[in-house]
């Protein structure tokens, strides 16, 4: 079964610094790889995926990720970030021909002045 | 664009009430998702639709069932409300994975369930 850890539950950063939030999946194949964004009291909107080909993805709101095979990880990054990524993040892993997904724990971002 | 609706953004219900929620989709999905979400547990699937009138148990069904009798509306079903059911609902849809292998959710804007 394809499982997600995202091992930081709370991450505090100031704005303007650089951002790196962890996930590392569980598969046994290749995995399709989500981040998703979550702000206080929204429903989750996806920021970036990967499927195959180049590992280093980019997204929206200048995020991007990185797919790592030898480490099971595909981890989040913001070169410098703004207030308003203050939100929740959460990592999910798909599968081909599996409709579901599985979602991390999240990990909540603050960002201070 | 792209859109799920909820019914509700804010619902109050007591103990014992059976408590419909509501799910739009306007994307001609053919896969509906109902998720809980509580603080440090993340998103726990509660039930699956892939086609009209199917459904599939999730990791927590208990307490909940679902009805789909139209492709773009999915309803979760709290048959009597219990505290234990105060939560964040979302519901989320996809395409099914024959027409687009990149089963990318999207999704709704959550109702904040609280049961009293």
């Amino acid at each position: 079964a394809q499982s997600v850890t995202q091992p930081d539950i709370h991450i505090t950063v100031s704005e303007g610094a650089s951002l790196e939030l962890r996930c590392n999946y569980s598969y046994g194949a290749t995995p399709y790889l989500f981040w998703y964004v979550q702000s206080p009291g929204q429903g989750l909107q996806l920021l970036l995926k990967y499927f195959s080909g180049d590992t280093l993805v980019q997204g929206i709101k200048g995020f991007e990720a990185e797919f790592k095979r030898s480490q099971s990880s595909f981890n989040l990054r913001k070169p410098s970030v703004h207030w308003s990524d203050a939100a929740e993040y959460f990592c999910a892993v798909g599968n081909f021909g599996n409709e579901k997904l599985t979602f991390g724990t999240g990990t909540r971002l603050t960002i201070i002045p | 664009d792209v859109k799920v609706t909820q019914s509700s953004r804010y619902l109050v219900k007591r103990t014992g009430e059976k408590v419909f929620l509501e799910c739009v989709q306007d994307m001609d999905h053919e896969n509906m998702f109902w998720y809980r979400q509580d603080p440090g547990l993340g998103l726990r699937l509660i039930y699956f639709s892939y086609d009209v009138k199917m459904k599939e148990k999730g990791d927590i069904p208990e307490g909940y069932s679902v009805s789909r009798e139209k492709k773009e509306r999915f309803s979760l079903i709290l048959e009597s409300a219990s505290t234990n059911q105060t939560s964040m609902y979302l519901c989320a849809s996809s395409p099914t994975s024959g027409s687009s292998p990149y089963n990318e959710q999207f999704f709704g804007p959550g109702t904040r369930l609280t049961v009293l």
